[in-house]
């Protein structure tokens, strides 16, 4: 089954203790994406990559850092969470992009909170 | 920079009734890809119906119809025969030209459907 699995879905955790949440694609897509989810705010970008070692920042990147070692994954790192990063976190993959039309596949979303 | 407005926070149909969305986009591309994704209480983003732009013809999906009016920059979405499980929060969201994969939503119109 297609599918991006994101872990963890639930976290809870204090200011400053460095986390990562995982992303994992099963269907050998280039590009993932992470976005947060913020009410009132729609889903914003915070960082993307077009291939393995290739990666970008999207618009809301501060606070943030990712990797792309391997194509079928790409984690999110927060180095020193803060409470204004209390959000639900997607990620995203998709063969070529949004823009050949392609689907981009979610996960299910991550809740963070920072205390 | 791309922006996409969803000027009606909140939406109520009656089941079995029709509802329209509403979007506008900003962009002085000519080429990109509209989308609508439903997103449930569950939280999983769903994708609901896709438009490429340079087609002029709308796109529908079952009972999911679009009025794409280029010129104009807008993008609304026809929910024809709703039915309770057509209740969710929906994004409008736009995937600029340039080989990133992005979309950028806007804030999104939350569904009642009332039996």
């Amino acid at each position: 089954e297609a599918q991006v699995t994101q872990n963890p879905r639930y976290l809870i955790t204090v200011t400053g203790k460095k986390l990562t949440v995982t992303c994992s694609q099963n269907m050998n897509h280039e590009y993932m994406s992470w976005y947060r989810q913020d009410p009132g705010l729609g889903l914003r970008q915070i960082y993307y990559s077009m291939n393995v070692e290739v990666t970008d920042k999207g618009d809301v990147p501060e606070g943030y850092k990712v990797s792309r070692k391997e194509k079928r994954n790409f984690p999110l790192i927060l180095e020193s969470p803060s409470p204004n990063q209390t959000s639900l976190y997607f990620c995203a993959s998709s063969l070529k992009g949004s823009l050949s039309g392609n689907t981009i596949y979610f996960g299910e979303g991550s809740w963070l909170t920072v205390v | 920079a791309q922006t996409v407005t969803q000027s009606q926070p909140e939406m109520s149909v009656q089941e079995a009734e029709t509802v329209t969305l509403s979007c506008t986009y900003d962009t002085s591309e000519s080429d990109y890809y509209l989308f609508w994704y439903k997103q449930p209480p569950s939280r999983q983003m769903i994708l609901v119906i896709r438009q490429e732009a340079y087609k002029q013809q709308n796109a529908t999906e079952n009972r999911f119809s679009v009025n794409f009016q280029k010129a104009a920059k807008s993008f609304s979405l026809k929910i024809s025969d709703s039915q309770l499980g057509d209740a969710a929060m929906y994004f409008c969201a736009y995937s600029p030209q340039g080989g990133s994969e992005k979309l950028v939503f806007g804030k999104g119109t939350k569904l009642t459907v009332n039996p």
